[in-house]
């Protein structure tokens, strides 16, 4: 079964760090893009970073430029945002997702870790 | 930026009528090369991750019941729920995937009248 597991979420205060993991399993992870979209309580969704199969190109959104940093090992099968200087506005859940072969949507989703700063 | 404009924020439809939402990007999302619109629609339903409805602006996911549909091309698209079922009841997204930051429209809000 294709699954993505999330995990690292918690309360931090501002300015503090966090890193967010996630698992992934049942498909081939080093041969896909993989991205990181967040969603605050009672909002709609962001899209927050992403990366390439072999981790050399990387994307974040301005808001969150300069402080987090998303990452994969592909040895373990996981994909990672490490988060710095949190501040309040990064209050949300974060998706892991896995982006589709034939573009950018997301064709897997995992059920979300909640940061709360 | 691309910027995704959905309409309406809500709407209420009766159980087995049609449900149509709109998105509108602020430039064109058809990739020339392939002649592609880079657009999807998501769902999601409370607690719950979004799942992936459609992709290419047209194209249903695997096991996407067919009474859900994406049109459009360019910079106007539509999702339309054919007929609709009490397990519809959700908010929905497009995304445009044509470049990064691959923006999210704020999302429509579908319940049953």
């Amino acid at each position: 079964e294709v699954q993505l597991v999330e995990s690292g979420g918690g309360l931090v205060q501002p300015g503090g760090s966090l890193r967010l993991s996630c698992a992934a399993s049942g498909f081939t992870f080093s041969t896909y893009w993989m991205t990181w979209v967040r969603q605050a309580p009672g909002k709609g969704l962001e899209w927050a970073a992403t990366i390439k199969e072999d981790g050399s190109e990387k994307y974040h959104v301005d808001s969150v430029k300069g402080r987090f940093t998303i990452s994969r090992d592909n040895a373990k099968n996981s994909l990672y945002l490490q988060m710095n200087s949190l501040r309040a506005e990064d209050t949300a859940v974060y998706y892991c997702a896995r982006d589709a072969m034939r573009g950018g949507d997301m064709d897997v989703w995992g059920k979300g870790t909640t940061v709360s700063v | 930026d691309i910027v995704m404009t959905q309409s309406p924020d809500s709407l209420a439809v009766s159980l087995g009528e049609r449900a149509t939402i709109n998105c509108k990007s602020s430039q064109s999302v058809l990739y020339s090369s392939d002649n592609k619109n880079y657009l999807a629609w998501y769902q999601q339903k409370p607690g719950q991750p979004p799942k992936l409805l459609i992709y290419w602006a047209s194209t249903r996911e695997s096991g996407v019941p067919d009474r859900f549909s994406g049109s459009g091309s360019g910079t106007d698209f539509t999702l339309t729920i054919s007929s609709l079922q009490a397990a519809d009841v959700a908010v929905y997204y497009c995304q445009q995937n044509y470049n990064t930051p691959k923006t999210f429209g704020q999302g429509t809000k579908v319940e049953i009248k």
